[in-house]
């Protein structure tokens, strides 16, 4: 069975950072695309960023309005997607899922992890 | 970026009828590889989102066989044939084929 558990979500003041983590597991996570997706609350799905398999060459993309400030990455050995976001921002506040990427969508997600931006 | 514009965004129903939603994108969707990537998504309440449907018409796997998806180029369907409580919640298309953009949801609850 496939699990994504999302942690590392908190309270954060504006301009600050925050690492998000994600640990994967029932499936061979070093052949799997990965993304972040979030969820502003009372909102819709916004994807983030995305990270391709190291055979694809780790390859990274990211959505508009977190490009330059948020990095995604993995850790192959751990079986971990990571997301660190730096210079957050009010907008910046929702719910992170880690997601796999698989026929051109997320196929699995995690239970998500609460991100608060505030002064 | 392409836009995907659900209608209509709320749909009461009565248990046991069928419903519909509608998803149409801003440009078509067939990529160069022949596929579609159109997805159907639910999220019931206080919990993440599901995949349902994905390549316009595939169910996933343990969905139940009353929701189906259809259309091709830049309309598209989700059909459920029968509506059960537990159907209750919000529904997203999503396009695979230009990044990835969600519609805006469509809140399904019972009359």
């Amino acid at each position: 069975e496939v699990q994504l558990v999302e942690s590392g979500g908190g309270l954060v003041k504006p301009g600050g950072s925050l690492r998000l983590s994600c640990a994967a597991s029932g499936f061979t996570f070093n052949n799997a695309w990965m993304r972040w997706v979030r969820q502003a609350p009372g909102k819709g799905l916004e994807w983030v960023g995305r990270i391709t398999s190291k055979t694809y060459g780790g390859t990274t993309d990211y959505a508009a309005p977190v490009r330059g400030r948020f990095t995604v990455s993995r850790d192959d050995s751990k079986n971990t997607l990571y997301l660190q976001m730096n210079s957050l921002e009010i907008e910046d506040t929702a719910v992170y899922y880690c997601t796999t990427d698989s026929d051109g969508g997320p196929r699995d997600w995690g239970q998500g992890t609460l991100v608060t931006v505030s002064t | 970026d392409v836009v995907m514009t659900q209608s209509p965004l709320s749909l009461p129903v009565t248990l046991g009828q069928p419903a519909s939603i509608s998803c149409r994108s801003s440009q078509s969707l067939v990529y160069s590889d022949g596929n579609t990537y159109l997805s159907w998504f639910q999220q019931r309440p206080g919990q993440s989102p599901r995949r349902l449907i994905y390549k316009v018409s595939n169910r996933d796997s343990g969905v139940p066989d009353r929701f189906s998806g259809s259309g091709s180029g830049t309309d598209f369907t989700l059909k459920i044939s029968r509506v059960e409580a537990e159907d209750v919640g919000v529904y997203y298309c999503m396009q695979g084929t230009h990044w990835w953009t969600f519609g805006q949801g469509t809140k399904v609850e019972i009359k």
